[in-house]
């Protein structure tokens, strides 16, 4: 497809479980980011990727969460033991080079819910 | 730290009335400065940005916004609003050489015919 495109596009899970939610980026972009979007609120930072490794990192809430790129295309973000307040709508989003001023091409997002 | 704060959570207006959509920042460094718009069931695009050229900056469908540094300001504005320009919109600074941006609250906008 041409544009970012996120799997799955709703997950309902049980408190403690595993989650997995996959970003494909348009082809050709190095540059991948994760966000999380909390009802009414603005996306948060999560993490950012520059081909296969993480370039920043700072924005994963804890140690439940992990994210991989492993070819520098694909990424997955991973949330062990998932809580209630892990519910909500994780964007992926790609850019061409990762520069401060390019423009990020937004996925329509994984809605996370945990019972 | 950078940051942006939009003042609104909501904003109202009639169909061909003027949009204004307020946007903050606060930057140690002069700021790359974006507003994205989503869209019901989309995901966010871009509207347009500043980088340091112009200090008005046309976007698509209508927008635009000008930087204005001795206010620390980066409003939205559409001088006459249609049905379709419904949506959410978010205002970003850009913080570092890597593209990370951190985005405001969002304002909600509704047109009423």
């Amino acid at each position: 497809g041409a544009g970012v495109s996120q799997t799955p596009s709703n997950k309902v899970t049980e408190k403690g479980k595993y989650v997995e939610l996959r970003c494909d980026p348009i082809s050709g972009h190095t540059a991948l980011y994760w966000y999380r979007q909390s009802l009414g609120q603005g996306p948060e930072f999560l993490i950012y990727f520059q081909g296969t490794g993480a370039a920043d990192d700072s924005g994963l809430p804890n140690d439940r969460f992990f994210a991989v790129r492993p070819e520098g295309s694909v990424s997955t973000l991973k949330i062990q033991r998932t809580e209630r307040g892990d519910s909500a709508v994780y964007l992926c989003a790609s850019s061409l080079a990762g520069g401060p001023t390019g423009e990020l091409f937004f996925g329509e997002g994984s809605r996370l819910t945990v019972l | 730290a950078q940051s942006v704060t939009q003042l609104g959570s909501h904003v109202s207006v009639s169909e061909g009335a003027l949009v204004l959509l307020r946007c903050n920042y606060s930057s140690s460094v002069p700021p790359y400065l974006f507003w994205y718009v989503q869209y019901p069931n989309q995901g966010l695009q871009l509207l347009l940005k500043y980088t340091s050229a112009a200090t008005l900056v046309k976007g698509i469908n209508g927008f635009e916004a000008e930087f204005k540094k001795s206010e620390t300001s980066f409003h939205l504005t559409k001088p006459s609003a249609h049905m379709s320009d419904a949506a959410e919109y978010f205002c970003a600074v850009s913080v570092n050489q890597g593209g990370k941006l951190i985005f405001g609250q969002g304002t909600e906008l509704s047109v009423k015919p």
